[in-house]
């Protein structure tokens, strides 16, 4: 069993709507959990982190986090084509960091 | 500021040869972390190193191994290459556990 699991997609919305990103991960000593972005060819980068029950926002970015149900979810608010890239979900557990596959995003004007 | 940097940006070797990966980390951040990103997969974890010691290790074979320096940089060398340790290797930096920026990676190829 893979530490942390994604959907690979493709996952295609309109520009506007709401894009849905989910993620589960097996350890319950997971401390913290990071979604980064990748672009085709381009490193990752960090769109943002969360380590406690709930909701987390940041612009057109909310990170929600439920430890009972070891799931972690990204959602996009008014989605634009520039958001079409990969989305990676990792945790973080002491030292040690897993990312999961990626779920590909798609955004069509 | 400069982000990560990391050099070459692209190698190319053959099976049984020897490399060195090298990453320079963000002006003030004192840990690095290494991953290898094979193609359509995610990141996985190689080695993390904090204040030039070695914090975490992920599961990759003895063949693998890194150092930090003083000045916070670091290498990732790659013993008896493999045709599967071809990938594109990345650094991170980080000044608190929770952020990690990465720098554009090494794109190594092993004919």
């Amino acid at each position: 069993q893979k530490e942390v699991e994604q959907n690979s997609g493709p996952l295609s919305v309109p520009e506007g709507a709401i894009a849905s990103l989910n993620c589960t991960y097996s350890d319950r000593g997971s401390q913290s959990f990071f979604w980064y972005r990748q672009y085709s060819g381009k490193s990752p980068e960090l769109i943002m982190f969360i380590y406690s029950n709930g909701d987390k926002e940041d612009g057109r970015f909310t990170a929600q986090l439920n430890k009972a149900s070891q799931y972690v979810s990204l959602l996009i608010r008014d989605s634009q084509p520039s958001d079409s890239a990969t989305y990676l979900c990792a945790s973080n557990t002491g030292n040690q960091f897993y990312f999961g596959t990626g779920t590909s995003l798609t955004v069509i004007p | 500021d400069a982000g990560v940097t990391q050099s070459p940006t692209h190698l190319i070797k053959t099976r049984g040869q020897q490399v060195t990966l090298r990453c320079s980390p963000i002006s003030g951040h004192k840990s690095v972390s290494w991953y290898q990103q094979v193609l359509g997969q995610g990141p996985q974890f190689i080695f993390q190193y904090y204040e030039k010691e070695e914090r975490g290790r992920g599961n990759f074979p003895d063949r693998f191994s890194a150092r930090q320096f003083p000045n916070y940089s670091s290498e990732l060398n790659v013993n008896a290459l493999l045709l599967g340790d071809s990938a594109l290797y990345l650094c991170a930096s980080s000044l608190a556990p929770q952020e990690q920026f990465f720098g554009p990676g090494t794109r190594l190829t092993v004919l």
